[in-house]
């Protein structure tokens, strides 16, 4: 049984250049979540996707944009780099029970830098 | 706020002793998790305690859970060089389960 996969592992782009990131969540699992941590920091969440729809949004700008297809894989897009972007993107998936919060997978993530 | 805080933010100890980490929030929740992160890797879950439970048992891992301080504590037993890592914990409440976690405790433990 597959885990959480993610790709790239590793990217490295300029400002202002944009970047897709995508994630396998692990089998039997429909729902996908992002989160961005900067060194040394936590995990911030970025937003959550559910049958396709954005269903829950972090304090992030409209420039982090993702997508989740059919088979529940999903792309996290950011448009017009920043260097303060630089950081690892996790993504994280399970199979919620509404109210009562579930356990979260979470794939390698991929390390961006921004230059 | 749901954010987690842990407390200390770091810990160094030697093998076979004992390290405990706090955490603190400030609203309601569903449930608890703690969270294990090697050297900027992916996220491991240690466990999940509900908001209706107060002790929970995982191999060497202990964790209470005290909804009227709203605070929590992780105890790992006999720690090995291999617990090394950073603990994260991560309350969760409302419908989704959307984690938000803080800065998190460095543990080092040395051989």
């Amino acid at each position: 049984d597959a885990g959480v996969t993610q790709s790239p592992t590793h990217l490295i782009k300029t400002r202002g250049q944009q970047v897709t990131l995508r994630c396998s969540p692990k089998s039997g699992h429909d729902t996908v979540s992002w989160y961005q941590q900067a060194l040394g920091q936590g995990p911030q969440f970025i937003f959550q996707y559910y049958e396709e729809e954005e269903r829950q949004r972090g304090n992030f700008p409209d420039r982090f944009s993702g997508h989740q297809f059919p088979n529940y894989s999903s792309e996290l897009n950011v448009n017009a780099l920043l260097l303060g972007d630089s950081a690892l993107y996790l993504c994280a998936s399970s199979w919620p029970r509404r109210g009562l919060g579930e356990t979260q997978y979470f794939g390698p993530g991929t390390r961006l830098l921004v230059l | 706020s749901q954010q987690g805080e842990e407390d200390p933010q770091a810990l160094s100890i030697q093998e076979g002793e004992n390290a405990t980490m706090n955490c603190s929030y400030k609203t309601s929740i569903n449930n608890l998790q703690w969270y294990r992160q090697n050297s900027g890797r992916g996220l491991v879950h240690l466990i999940l305690i509900r908001s209706n439970e107060r002790e929970k048992h995982s191999g060497r891992l202990r964790v209470t859970l005290d909804t009227s301080k709203k605070s929590s504590s992780l105890l790992i037993t006999a720690s090995r060089a291999a617990d090394t890592a950073s603990y994260f914990c991560a309350p969760t409440a409302g419908g989704y389960n959307k984690l938000i976690f803080g800065a998190g405790t460095r543990l080092a433990v040395h051989p």
